[in-house]
């Protein structure tokens, strides 16, 4: 099975700094069909996950451009430039491209300094 | 708008079973697979089953297989998890996931509100 590593696995960001979460797998998430299947989501305490970016940098409806995603291969990168009160929460990234199964990163926990 | 309502979680003893539903709306459900996701108390997500939008293929994570299944009702727009001989590592909140459209396979565009499974004698 593919494994994510997510790093580090906790942030505390000051507000309007700057954060940047790794997600490193351990085979290329490149696709026979050419594609990278690489999702990230953030999850609030207490509420479902939201997915912020689908195939590695495609930003879902309603995510804050302050948020980008990037990567390949086997190396990837979620980046918030400001980090905002309502960005605290668990951040996952997920590989759909050697499945099943799909796999998920262990998370990243990012609260406010 | 697309939702995603989960139901059907409770305490059960370890051995037993129990159906977890996913009703959902907002969309052509016959046209998107669907999958379940579970978190078990304080840990990390876990992909648990994915079915094709016209319920021909499921697959699953190696442990719950054969324990497990997967289906749904395409006239009711709903997904279901059929889960036997439950463990006690089997608590977890359950949610259901959007898929991607036809024979996609990724997706996980919308989630449920998730349903609490508790294994416990």
């Amino acid at each position: 099975d593919v494994v994510l590593t997510q790093s580090p696995l906790s942030l505390s960001v000051t507000l309007g700094q700057p954060a940047s979460i790794s997600c490193r797998s351990s085979q290329s998430l490149v696709h026979s069909d050419g594609g990278t299947y690489l999702n990230w989501f953030h999850q609030r305490p207490g509420q479902s996950p939201r997915r912020l970016f689908y195939r590695v940098s495609n930003r879902d409806s309603g995510v804050p451009d302050r948020f980008s995603g990037s990567g390949s291969g086997t190396d990837f990168t979620l980046k918030i430039s400001r980090v905002e009160a309502e960005d605290v929460g668990v951040y996952y990234c997920i590989q759909g491209t050697h499945w099943p199964p799909f796999t998920f990163g262990p998370g990243t926990r990012v609260d406010i300094k | 708008q697309v939702q995603l309502v989960d139901s059907g979680g409770g305490v059960v003893q370890p051995g037993e079973s129990l159906r977890l539903s996913c009703e959902t709306s907002g969309f052509i459900f016959r046209n998107y697979g669907m999958h379940w996701v579970r978190q078990a108390p304080g840990k990390g997500l876990e992909w648990v089953a994915f079915i094709r939008n016209d319920g021909s293929f499921q697959y699953y994570v190696d442990k719950v297989k054969g324990r497990f299944t997967i289906s749904r009702d395409n006239s009711k727009n709903t997904v279901y998890l059929e889960m036997n001989s439950l463990k006690p590592e089997d608590t977890a909140v359950y949610y259901c996931a959007k898929g991607q459209y036809g024979s996609g396979w990724f997706g996980f565009d919308y989630w449920g509100q998730g349903s609490l499974v508790t294994v416990s004698s």
